[in-house]
């Protein structure tokens, strides 16, 4: 069983255009998590989705980011019009169960490190 | 906000050395509490999930243990070996994973 895979791993942009982050969560999970890792910072909780269904969008900001679980393929966390303050590590998660479910295990993947120039 | 507060920030023992560190939160209205341990250019690696006030969890010479009504988990290392080196991080389930810092151990040979 796979884990959770990310891609690109590396991935470089100029400012004002457009980064997309694929996560393919593990094998019959069907919750998705996305974290970001900002230089210097913890890890920090951006989106949960389920499904077709934004669960949990809080700690996303309002503008120029996005993501989607869509029924076939993978998540997909899009930022728009992107800035030198995007650079960080952005890193996925899935479990089976919601979080809600007190001993579901969230397993992550290696994260996708986005530099902005 | 919730704070989640890990001690020490960072961590350096011989082999051989036993070590813990804490992780410590404000509220008891939780669904769990994670430990993770992460090496550089990896993903997080899950260690444990406690639920219960009193969860005693192991997993080879790592252990943690749980205490809800105070607000704090431990994580123990017995006998520290170099490839026990990486930043353990706590987190805790609120419907969604708050992260500390972490403790960034070093263990010499």
């Amino acid at each position: 069983n796979a884990g959770v895979m990310q891609n690109p791993r590396h991935l470089v942009r100029r400012r004002g255009q457009e980064a997309r982050l694929r996560c393919s969560p593990m094998k019959g999970h069907s919750h998705v998590y996305w974290y970001r890792q900002l230089p210097e910072e913890g890890l920090k909780f951006m989106v949960y989705l389920q499904k077709e269904n934004i669960i949990d969008e809080s700690g996303m900001p309002k503008e120029r980011f996005s993501a989607e679980f869509p029924k076939e393929g993978p998540s997909i966390l899009r930022i728009q019009q992107v800035v030198r303050g995007d650079s960080a590590a952005y890193f996925c998660a899935s479990s089976p169960l919601g979080t809600a479910n007190s001993g579901n295990t969230i397993y992550f993947g290696e994260g996708s490190w986005l530099t902005v120039v | 906000i919730l704070n989640v507060e890990q001690s020490p920030q960072s961590l350096h023992v011989q082999e051989g050395d036993s070590t813990n560190f804490t992780c410590s939160f404000p509220s008891s209205n939780f669904y769990a509490l994670h430990w993770y341990r992460w090496e550089t250019a990896k993903s997080p690696e899950a260690l444990f999930v406690m639920t219960l006030n009193g969860d005693e969890k192991k997993k080879g010479r790592i252990s943690a243990t749980l205490n809800t009504k105070e607000g704090y988990s431990y994580l123990y290392i017995k006998g520290s070996q170099p490839e026990d080196s990486a930043t353990y991080l706590c987190a805790l389930n609120t419907d969604k994973l708050i992260f500390g810092t972490g403790t960034r151990l070093q263990v010499f040979p």
